[in-house]
């Protein structure tokens, strides 16, 4: 069975940084592009970024570009989501998601529990 | 960037009831639409992509019809364990981008 498990969430300050990954097991994970997807209290699903099966290509949304960087390592089944100068509104559950299939199409068919980022002074 | 509306934002009924959601795009995207289910504390699962295609293991009282702007999630005969959110997503722009609707609660009567 796939499995996703999220690890690093925590507060933060409003301009600082913080680290949160994601421990994939069950499927081989190098063919796979993986991403994040967040929920911030209250509001629906946003997705944040992706990373390539290789990890060779990355992808963010508007609102996280140039402050966030997705990486996957694929000799530890790891992808990380590095996010600096954090901003009150990137407070949310952070979901580690799985393609699909082996190509980037945008259909998420694994999902793992959520690790919460609150960011606030 | 492509906006997707959901409607109803919210749904009371009850076991055994039908119910419809619908999702609309702001332009054409073709089947490229899913839809997800979320309860509350839990992960996200898949249930439908490419517009009606049912994933693996989901109960065939879920479906899934509509292309290119207009799209509808069905449950034929709701049961208690389908009472959560339910968001469509759109994948037309993607990479780079997906964009998910605002959700639909589905809740008991």
């Amino acid at each position: 069975d796939v499995q996703l498990l999220e690890s690093g969430g925590s507060l933060a300050q409003p301009g600082g940084s913080l680290r949160i990954s994601c421990a994939a097991s069950g499927f081989s994970f190098n063919n796979y592009a993986m991403g994040w997807v967040r929920q911030a209290p209250g509001k629906g699903l946003e997705w944040v970024s992706l990373v390539s099966g290789s990890g060779g290509s990355t992808y963010y949304a508007d609102s996280v570009t140039g402050r966030f960087t997705v990486s996957k390592d694929n000799s530890q089944n790891t992808i990380s989501l590095q996010m600096n100068s954090l901003r009150d509104e990137d407070t949310a559950v952070y979901y580690c998601v799985k393609e699909r299939l082996s190509t980037i199409v945008g259909w998420f068919d694994s999902w793992g529990q959520g690790t919460l980022v609150a960011v606030s002074s | 960037d492509i906006q997707m509306t959901q409607s109803p934002s919210s749904v009371s009924a009850s076991v055994g009831d039908r119910v419809t959601i619908t999702c609309r795009a702001s332009q054409d995207v073709g089947s490229w639409l899913a839809w997800y289910q979320h309860k509350p504390g839990k992960a996200p699962t898949l249930l439908i992509y490419e517009a009606s295609t049912l994933h693996n293991g989901v109960p065939s009282r879920f479906s899934g019809t509509g292309s290119g702007t207009d799209f509808t999630l069905t449950i034929k005969s709701l049961q208690p364990e389908d009472f959560a959110f339910y968001y469509c997503q759109q994948a037309k722009t993607f990479p780079p981008a997906v964009t998910f609707g605002g959700g639909t609660k589905v809740e008991i009567k």
